[in-house]
This record gives C-alpha cells, sequence and structure tokens, in this order.
C-alpha cells in the first residue's frame, strides 16, 4: 500500500460544478498538507497548505484534513475550463518533503 | 523573481551513455530538491540541498545518480550508464527554509532513453 492514495481518475464535470478531490494517507507523522496543481508538460504549482486539521478556504478552492481518519479533501466551486489539470495531494512531516500521491485528473468541459 | 529554470527542456539518449541535467533555483531560496515524476504518478523524491550541503537522499536514488550544488545556487543531476528504466521527468524545485517551506517547481526535464 502507498503511503498516499488518490483515484486517477480522470474526473469529468461541466462548467460551474462543484468538485471534491480526495485522498487518502497512512503515515502518523504528517502534520502540513498541500495540494499542487499540475498542467500538462508543467511543473506542479502549490495551489493550498494547511497546518493539521480543519479547513481552509482561498477564493474558489477550500481545503479540507481530516487527521483522525487520515482523509484529505479540495473543493472546487464553480468550476472553470481553467480548472482542467492534475491535481495532488501532498502531505509532509517534520522535514517539510511532500510525498505525492499519483494525483487526479480533472476535466472541466464549457 | 524569474523562477525556477532548468536546462535542457528535453534530452534524448541512448542506453548507456551519461547525462546531466542542471537546476537553477529561485536566488533567495537555499533549498532545492530534486524529484522524478513518470507518466500517471506523482514527483518521487530524490534528493534535497540546503545550500551547498546535501542533505537527504532517497532510497530511490541508484549509484548511477550523483547531484550537486558546488557553490549553494545551481545544482545538477547526473545518471552515469542510463537505462531504459530511467525515462522519466526530472523535476527541480526550491525553497525558503523559513514560512512553510513551499516549494516552487521548475517546468523538468524530460529524458528519454532509447
Amino acid at each position: 500500500q502507498k503511503e498516499v492514495e488518490q483515484d486517477p481518475g480522470p474526473l469529468s464535470v461541466p462548467e460551474g460544478a462543484i468538485v471534491s478531490l480526495n485522498c487518502t494517507y497512512s503515515n502518523s507523522a504528517f502534520q502540513y498538507f498541500m495540494w499542487y496543481r499540475q498542467y500538462s508538460r508543467k511543473g506542479p504549482e502549490l495551489l493550498m497548505y494547511t497546518y493539521s486539521s480543519g479547513n481552509k478556504e482561498d477564493g474558489r478552492f477550500t481545503a479540507q484534513v481530516d487527521k483522525s481518519s487520515k482523509y484529505i479533501s479540495l473543493f472546487i466551486r464553480d468550476s472553470q475550463p481553467s480548472d482542467s489539470a492534475t491535481y495532488l495531494c501532498a502531505p509532509s512531516g517534520g522535514s517539510y518533503i511532500p510525498t505525492f500521491g499519483r494525483g487526479t485528473s480533472l476535466i472541466v468541459h464549457p | 523573481d524569474t523562477g525556477v529554470s532548468q536546462d535542457p527542456r528535453h534530452k534524448i539518449t541512448k542506453r548507456g551513455q551519461n547525462v546531466t541535467f542542471r537546476c537553477d533555483p529561485i536566488s533567495e531560496h537555499n533549498r532545492l530538491y530534486w524529484y522524478r515524476q513518470t507518466l500517471g504518478q506523482g514527483p518521487e523524491f530524490l534528493t534535497y540541498f540546503q545550500n551547498e550541503a546535501q542533505l537527504e537522499k532517497s532510497r530511490l536514488l541508484s549509484d548511477r545518480f550523483s547531484a550537486e550544488r558546488p557553490k549553494g545556487s545551481f545544482s545538477t543531476l547526473e545518471i552515469q550508464r542510463t537505462e531504459q528504466g530511467d525515462s522519466a521527468m526530472y523535476l527541480c524545485a526550491s525553497s525558503r527554509t523559513s514560512g512553510n517551506n513551499e516549494q516552487f517547481f521548475g517546468p523538468g526535464t524530460r529524458l528519454t532513453v532509447l
């Protein structure tokens, strides 16, 4: 079993939909939780950063962490075609080196 | 802030050849990371530097791989005697040591070993 599990998708939604992306992990030492977005043939870019359990909102994006169940979520409201990308969850421990999931491919069609 | 740059963007080589990639981090960042990413997978950590010191290496980094950051600025990743299994995207990232250690990634070098 990998340390970080993500459904690879693809997840296809219509423009304007609410998107829910999820990730599970097994390492209890993880305390920093990040979501990266990666467009095709580009490097990942940090989208959201959360420390410990709880919610964090940034514009149309909300990150949610439940450490008790080792479950991480990213919600995208009012999804746009420009949100079409691969979303990587990446928790880390004290070393700050993230362990990446395989990513979920999201397609938002007009 | 010109971002993280990597050179070359693409490299095609024959099995058994040596290849070297370069990464130029964001100038004020003292941490530099190398990752490898294959199709359909997330990036896998290879190694990282704080200034010129190589502080951690993954078990994925075989003896054929070596990385340097001689003056604490740019870094090189060399792969000796390349194998077909080395074909991947090699990503470099940099960060400050303070704050949340947000890593900024470069565009990557895509290696194809024939």
